[in-house]
């Protein structure tokens, strides 16, 4: 099975613009998560996605939004870019059958200048 | 509140010696525990885990201990390998059944492993 991919894999936005990342889950995976990695924060939660419907959401502003396709692809959008919003993007998905383990795709690099 | 906490951010270790990385939680309600490994440009990669009704899984060199009463984990890698250099990220689970809300994970912010030839 191919694994989790996700588009771009790099990309550079000035403050102030909106950028949309891709994520493709593995194939017959309907849940889809998104998570953002900082040096100094680690890896933080930001929402989870299962048959189009948002479940969770993490503690970040209305800024960044995600959305699900019923093919399980997935997207997540964040408006009005800050400085601050420079991180590596990732995004995983998990089978149905097991609630914890998650499938890590490659991530997005976004560069905030 | 960091719920996760990896309170070693690197570790250096020679080959062929035993790894251990630890971690440390604060919610009684995560129910289920990993171990992932990140390397450069890549995903994390899951590795092992552990349910919270047991206290060690082993899985070839990698060996998860889970004590619950001191909220406290740690991975063992033995013998080490210098392809085991890589950032682990320790994880934790809370599902619904164990009074949790949702299925994230929570990580910890990882411990750069380095193995030395």
């Amino acid at each position: 099975k191919a694994g989790v991919t996700q588009t771009p894999r790099y990309l550079i936005k000035t403050r102030g613009q909106q950028v949309t990342l891709s994520c493709s889950p593995i194939s017959g995976h309907r849940s889809v998560s998104w998570y953002q990695q900082t040096p100094g924060q680690g890896l933080q939660f930001l929402f989870e996605y299962f048959s189009e419907t948002q479940r969770n959401k993490g503690n970040f502003p209305g800024r960044f939004s995600g959305r699900q396709f019923s093919n399980s692809r997935s997207e997540m959008n964040v408006s009005t870019l800050e400085l601050g919003d420079s991180a590596l993007y990732l995004c995983a998905s998990r089978p149905t059958s097991k609630a914890y383990e998650q499938y890590f795709g490659p991530g997005t690099r976004l560069t905030v200048t | 509140d960091q719920q996760v906490k990896q309170n070693s951010p690197s570790l250096s270790v020679q080959e062929g010696r035993i790894s251990i990385l630890n971690c440390d939680y604060t919610n009684s309600m995560f129910d289920y525990f990993l171990w992932y490994k990140k390397y450069p440009a890549e995903g994390p990669t899951f590795l092992i885990s552990i349910s919270s009704i047991k206290d060690k899984n082993e899985d070839g060199r990698f060996t998860v201990f889970l004590n619950k009463s001191a909220k406290h984990l740690s991975l063992h890698i033995v013998p080490s390998q210098p392809g085991d250099s890589a950032v682990y990220f320790c994880a934790a689970h809370a599902s619904p059944d164990s009074g949790g809300s949702n299925y994230k994970l929570t990580f910890g912010k990882g411990t750069l492993l380095t193995v030395n030839p």
